[in-house]
């Protein structure tokens, strides 16, 4: 399977200031990447699904504007949390999918933002 | 719409088997995936259905009934690391069959027992 990264591991700052996360696939084509929000005890919410070279497709409730997402490369995708506040604290995991993967979607290991 | 139900919580003890079922409703049913996750880590992959029937791998099977909207995990063998929590998951064609995108459950919590 492929091998996801995300950076940082986790993250902690002040309400109103912007936090990007980064997605990485090492040894992957990742023509796919999905962006998912945890919440504490609570299963995994897609935020948005972004295809290599074009726009994101966000989910129902998910603001565009606050969750910016940039899919430039087939290995990497970056989601920016602009001007985050308390309630934008959670567990944001990245997965990826690739042509040959049509089963199967690689997580990344997570990023734990904590917004004071 | 689209729904997915499982269990919260479940205890079992080690070396034991055990079943967490799963439910679900949904307009474009395109599978059914299984996740393992353990606190604080992302969710690693367990097993794949698309057709009815069971598909067994090692100490895990998932078994799949589309006309019931129903899909069962089954754990033998348990072992202490086992404890962690388990997504099902449903992955929905979405409109046109262009998302194909997944739908998770909330988890059910599996504590294994000495």
């Amino acid at each position: 399977g492929a091998v996801v990264s995300q950076h940082p591991s986790w993250v902690i700052c002040k309400s109103g200031t912007s936090v990007k996360i980064e997605c990485r696939s090492l040894d992957f084509q990742a023509t796919t990447m999905f962006w998912y929000r945890q919440f504490p005890k609570q299963s995994l919410m897609l935020m948005a699904t972004s295809n290599e070279g074009s726009k994101a497709t966000y989910e129902q409730g998910v603001e565009k504007d606050k969750f910016l997402i940039n899919h430039a490369s087939l290995t990497l995708s970056t989601l920016t949390v602009t001007s985050a506040h308390p309630e934008d604290s959670s567990f944001y995991i990245c997965s990826v999918k690739g042509r040959e993967s049509y089963n199967e979607q690689f997580f990344g290991p997570g990023t734990r933002l904590t917004v004071l | 719409g689209q729904n997915i139900d499982q269990p919260t919580e479940m205890t079992a003890t080690e070396g034991a088997i055990v079943q967490i079922n799963c439910t679900y409703q949904t307009s474009g049913f395109n599978g059914l995936f299984w996740y393992q996750q353990h606190a604080g880590e992302a969710p690693t992959f367990l097993s794949y259905n698309v057709l009815d029937g069971l598909e067994e791998k090692g100490r895990f099977s998932s078994f799949l009934s589309r006309s019931k909207g129903y899909s069962y995990l089954l754990l033998k063998e348990l072992q202490m690391k086992d404890s962690a929590s388990y997504l099902c998951a449903v992955r929905d064609r979405g409109y046109g069959g262009a998302t194909n995108k997944l739908i998770f459950g909330t988890g059910t919590l599996l504590a294994v027992q000495p």
